[in-house]
């Protein structure tokens, strides 16, 4: 059982490149989200979905696209990359079927560096 | 909007002590669930702990438990006889109880568990 699987872990990009950041999942889970990590702000929530070809904002969305075309995939674009992306992102996926308050199950991350 | 505060950037234990780790938040909301999650150097975010807030009584995981005070908004973690392994980034979490909904998180406390 992989759990959640994000490719690549490690990701260097000059501004203004684009790129796709991979999540998938074999859990079945409905519930997709990709988050920011960076130093002394937590975990900022960019993007969720709910199910396959559901979509929706989170606190941080400016410069990011997802799409849910699959249960299992949510992949992560950024359209033109900015040093402000410097981050580290992870997917996180949680099985809504097992009731409200299902813990969220997480990827191992990427870290992503723009020059 | 829900917001949770750790006030306790870093903190360091000498091995086989106690510790507690503090968090807490803002909410209106009556049912909620909140969770600590822990990231060791390796980056993976690994959930600790989970409590229901319409639960009175505490959450324990072996060496870890929580105090969970409603009234005051708080939700600190207790780890007993601490390990080396236990150093790491602690992030508490918190999230409404709704189908779907986002977690929140906090900004992280630095555990160093030192020899």
């Amino acid at each position: 059982n992989a759990g959640v699987t994000q490719t690549p872990k490690f990701q260097v990009l000059k501004t203004g490149q684009s790129m796709t950041l991979q999540c998938a999942q074999d859990m079945n889970h409905e519930y997709m989200s990709w988050y920011r990590q960076d130093p002394g702000m937590g975990l900022r929530l960019i993007h969720y979905s709910v199910g396959a070809g559901i979509t929706d904002q989170g606190e941080v969305p400016n410069g990011y696209n997802v799409s849910r075309s699959t249960t299992e995939d949510f992949p992560l674009r950024l359209l033109s990359a900015a040093p402000s992306q410097t981050s580290v992102y992870f997917c996180a996926s949680s099985n809504l079927l097992l009731g409200v308050g299902s813990p969220l199950h997480f990827g191992n991350g990427t870290r992503l560096t723009v020059t | 909007a829900q917001t949770v505060t750790q006030s306790q950037p870093e903190m360091s234990v000498q091995e086989a002590e106690t510790v507690t780790l503090s968090c807490t938040y803002d909410t209106s909301e009556n049912n909620y669930y909140l969770f600590w999650y822990k990231q060791p150097p390796s980056r993976q975010m690994i959930l600790v702990i989970r409590q229901e807030a319409y639960k009175q009584q505490n959450a324990t995981e072996n060496r870890f438990s929580v105090n969970f005070q409603k009234a005051a908004k708080s939700f600190s973690l207790k780890i007993s006889d601490s390990q080396l392994g236990d150093t790491a980034m602690y992030f508490c979490a918190f999230m409404k109880h709704v189908r779907g909904q986002n977690f929140v998180f906090g900004p992280g406390t630095r555990l160093s568990v030192l020899p």
